[in-house]
């Protein structure tokens, strides 16, 4: 039983690209969460997506970021036209049920903005 | 907003030494939670405490779950050479229903 899978694990790209981070939860899962870690600090939220629904996007940039979780397929993790800021590790987490926070976390795609 | 102040932000102690950590918030949470994190690696969760006064234990693992719900311990003890990594507090907004995170203990130990 694989646990959740991210990747890649490592992303290079330069100013102005397009990032795609890809997250497949565990099996059975239909619950995915995305945050993002800067260099020394906590996890912060970014957005929370059931099967072709976002259900809080609060965390989320306001621009040039997007998430979606389709029926089919793993949920991707978009920004568009990166800046030197979104440089940081994305975690993608997931769980079986609403409310189980004990969740599951990937390994995390490390995005670095050249 | 909510925020978790965990501290000490690093330790750096003797192998076989007892390791204790804590988190504490202005606010109330429902639930608290610990992490660990490796390098490179996601967090992997240790405790999970969903009751005021609650005290868990993981092998050598404890947390504590704060009687005013404010604040949560965890303490190691014995520690060994693959203790080290980063420790998160987390707790569950009870305004959003988020995992909130503290900024995480560094915890180094020498063989």
């Amino acid at each position: 039983n694989a646990g959740v899978m991210q990747n890649p694990r490592h992303l290079v790209r330069r100013r102005g690209q397009e990032a795609r981070l890809r997250c497949s939860p565990m099996k059975g899962h239909s619950h995915v969460y995305w945050y993002r870690q800067l260099p020394e600090e906590g996890l912060k939220f970014m957005v929370y997506l059931q099967k072709e629904n976002i259900i809080d996007e609060s965390g989320m940039p306001k621009e040039r970021f997007s998430a979606e979780f389709p029926k089919e397929g793993p949920s991707i993790l978009r920004i568009q036209q990166v800046v030197r800021g979104d440089s940081a590790a994305y975690f993608c987490a997931s769980s079986q049920v609403s409310g189980d926070y004990g969740y599951t976390f990937g390994s995390g795609t490390r995005l670095t903005v050249v | 907003g909510q925020q978790l102040n965990q501290s000490p932000q690093s330790m750096f102690i003797q192998e076989g030494e007892d390791v204790s950590m804590n988190c504490t918030s202005s606010s109330i949470f429902n639930t608290w939670l610990w992490y660990k994190q490796e390098p490179g690696e996601g967090p992997v969760l240790l405790i999970a405490l969903y009751k005021a006064g609650e005290l868990t234990s993981n092998g050598r693992l404890t947390a504590q779950f704060g009687i005013t719900r404010k604040d949560s311990f965890l303490n190691i003890s014995a520690s060994i050479p693959s203790d080290v990594g980063i420790y998160f507090c987390a707790a569950v907004s009870s305004n959003t229903g988020k995992l909130i995170f503290g900024q995480g203990t560094t915890l180094q130990v020498k063989p």
